[in-house]
């Protein structure tokens, strides 16, 4: 079975901090994605990379960046947290079309 | 700008009933649609996909419907169960290579015994 992780489930952090969100796939995949999921809004593409070192723009960048080192592992950071980016963020990963999702990490700032 | 119009937001539906989740999508260089089903407390997963060469695809009681020149698809979910109960995300992209996939906002049911 495919499996994607993230590093916390749950996270609480203050205005202006830098924030880390780690994900790790296990199936080799090439792809990975970072989106947000907020009520009514569904899910948001933010970043995606196709290669290690690559990445592309998503929907909704401003306020992230990203970093693929290794193939398994693609990161999310918030360079400076703000309360408007308190959301459930979701890691997915794929090689063709089906992409394969993680369990998500709740974000909250204060 | 909303590529993939999902409705409705939110739907009740009684045990052994049929419900119903429909999407319409833009972008005509789209041709690859699936859904996503979605648990509390996990991450989406893939439920069906259907291309648009076929204008229905049935997976037990899970049903695709496809409308290529209306570019509305939609999902039937036949004898409805409480277990069914999640939010469904329908989604469109480019096939091939690394694509994009733009999902719909979502659509809470609730079956009810």
């Amino acid at each position: 079975d495919v499996k994607v992780t993230q590093s916390s489930r749950y996270l609480v952090k203050r205005t202006g901090e830098k924030v880390f969100l780690e994900c790790v796939q296990d199936m080799d995949h090439e792809n990975m994605f970072w989106y947000r999921q907020d009520p009514g809004l569904g899910l948001r593409l933010i970043y995606f990379s196709y290669d290690v070192k690559m990445k592309e723009k998503g929907d909704i960048p401003e306020g992230y960046s990203v970093s693929r080192e290794k193939k398994e592992r693609f990161s999310l950071i918030l360079e400076s947290a703000s309360t408007n980016q308190t959301s459930m963020y979701l890691c997915a990963s794929s090689r063709w079309n089906e992409q394969f999702f993680g369990p998500g990490t709740r974000l909250t700032v204060l | 700008q909303q590529q993939v119009k999902q409705s409705p937001q939110s739907l009740i539906v009684q045990k052994g009933g049929i419900s119903i989740i429909n999407c319409a999508y833009e972008n005509t260089a789209f041709d690859y649609f699936p859904w996503y089903q979605q648990f509390p407390g996990k991450g989406p997963a893939l439920l069906i996909a259907i291309r648009p060469d076929v204008s229905e695809k049935k997976e037990g009681r899970f049903t695709i419907s496809f409308n290529k020149s209306a570019k509305q698809f939609s999902l039937h979910i036949m004898d409805s169960q409480p277990g069914d109960s999640a939010t469904y995300f329908c989604a469109a992209s480019k096939s091939g290579g690394y694509q994009k996939v733009t999902f719909g906002i979502g659509t809470k049911l609730q079956v009810i015994p």
